[in-house]
């Protein structure tokens, strides 16, 4: 079963509305999240890493103030993505992973966000 | 830097063998990842190369070169199924891990 649970798997909204983004690890600690964006026939792009208590880690070009990462416990990370335009609809993924070390990441099933 | 790269697009028939290859510069690199994805659908992984050679998990296989940055995905009895995007990932520790742009493949009957 789904060990990264990812809520709404599907979003359309006006343009100018904030969306919010959930990921929760269901059955281990996470204290690092990620999130990915990808546009139709592109790679996973890493959007920020999530730390849990303290500031999310941004990649370059990402803006941080456009998508705040909350990782207020160590089995939940949020995104949400502030006065959402239409340039912002993409297939948005978290992912987690489940020990220490290089293991392979858990992804959550990913939302679909399309502003209008 | 970080540069990942894999063939955009393969073909091949239901039962054959095929072979997708990566090749990859990272800083720092500690493993390479392979997944799959079906279109809408968030990626699974398939294997995780650590040591240079060969690991065989059923019909998928994965290999590493670490000295001529260089991995492969080896699918054998090619199913209908396993059309999908591939994509080659490489692990640079702390469990950033960077994607390449996959490898589209078609199974055709």
């Amino acid at each position: 079963g789904a060990v990264v649970s990812q809520h709404p798997s599907w979003v359309i909204c006006k343009s100018g509305t904030s969306v919010k983004i959930e990921c929760r690890s269901l059955d281990f600690q996470a204290t690092t999240m990620f999130w990915y964006r990808q546009f139709p026939k592109q790679s996973l792009m890493l959007m920020a890493t999530s730390n849990e208590g303290s500031k999310a880690t941004y990649e370059q070009g990402v803006e941080k103030d456009k998508f705040l990462i909350n990782h207020a416990s160590l089995t939940l990370s949020t995104l949400t993505v502030t006065s959402a335009h239409p340039e912002d609809s993409s297939f948005y993924i978290c992912s987690a992973g489940a020990g220490m070390g290089n293991q392979p990441q858990h992804f959550g099933d990913g939302t679909r966000l399309s502003i209008l | 830097g970080q540069n990942i790269d894999q063939p955009t697009e393969m073909t091949a028939t239901e039962g054959a063998i095929v072979q997708i290859n990566c090749t990859y510069q990272t800083s720092g690199f500690n493993g390479l990842f392979w997944y799959q994805q079906h279109a809408g659908e968030a990626p699974t992984f398939l294997s995780y190369n650590v040591l240079d050679g060969l690991e065989e998990k059923g019909r998928f296989s994965s290999f590493l070169s670490r000295s001529k940055g260089y991995s492969y995905l080896l699918l054998k009895e090619l199913q209908m199924k396993d059309s999908a995007s591939y994509l080659c990932a490489g692990s640079t520790g702390g469990f950033k891990t960077i994607f390449g742009a996959g490898t589209r493949l078609f199974v055709k009957a």
